[in-house]
């Protein structure tokens, strides 16, 4: 099974600072499957990144997903207030899926 | 595209629930459906995919033997099982499907 890692733990930010969020795998993704979630408190999860690249439906472009093999990064450009949240990496390039801890991007 | 779940349940310890998952807006048999839950406070945990094209299933090992995902193509809409529960299984049930959506998600309450 691939263990998902994401640093850091929490992210204090300001609303207009760039944001980078790591998540590192025990093994190669393959075909980069990896994806990239964002949930608020008391909602369903939303899908941001898959591919490891590729912006879902409707996502804003300051929203992009980069990496390969076992380092994948989220970088949000420009914070905007309801982009605080709670981000989750996946990896779906194996028969076993896994989602990372998580990482926690709060106002500064 | 959307997913849509069933509606909150209530259960006993010993008892089993069985939550549906109805798709439209993309051709349902082209891509892979993932059951995931979350427990309160906690992270998001992946128990399960199945391809609707061929029915074909991979369950996350902890769950082997109580959890069943099946299929009906003729209303797009996948079925997720999970049987002896315990408090432990208390948590939210969401379907995914990776390049599209979420579901909404679906309350699943074990209590005495």
């Amino acid at each position: 099974e691939i263990v998902l890692t994401q640093s850091p733990g929490t992210l204090s930010l300001s609303p207009g600072e760039r944001a980078t969020l790591s998540c590192r795998a025990s093994q190669s993704v393959s075909s980069s499957y990896l994806a990239w979630h964002q949930q608020k408190p008391g909602q369903a999860p939303r899908l941001l990144i898959y591919g490891a690249s590729s912006r879902a439906t409707g996502i804003p472009d300051r929203f992009s997903g980069s990496g390969s093999g076992t380092d994948f990064t989220l970088t949000i450009r420009r914070l905007e207030p309801e982009d605080f949240a709670v981000y989750y990496c996946q990896q779906y390039g194996t028969s076993t899926n896994t989602f990372g801890q998580g990482t926690k991007v709060e106002i500064k | 595209v959307q997913l849509v779940q069933s509606g909150a349940e209530v259960k006993k310890p010993g008892a089993s629930v069985k939550v549906s998952c109805k798709a439209s807006g993309y051709t349902f048999t082209t891509k892979y459906l993932h059951w995931v839950r979350q427990a309160p406070g906690q992270g998001l945990e992946w128990m399960g995919i199945l391809n609707p094209s061929d029915g074909s299933i991979t369950y996350a090992r902890r769950f082997q033997g109580r959890v069943a995902l099946t299929r009906d193509t003729s209303t797009s809409t996948v079925y997720m099982e999970l049987s002896s529960l315990t408090s432990e299984d208390s948590a939210v049930y969401y379907c995914l499907v990776v390049s599209y959506a979420w579901g909404q998600g679906t309350l699943v309450t074990v209590s005495s």
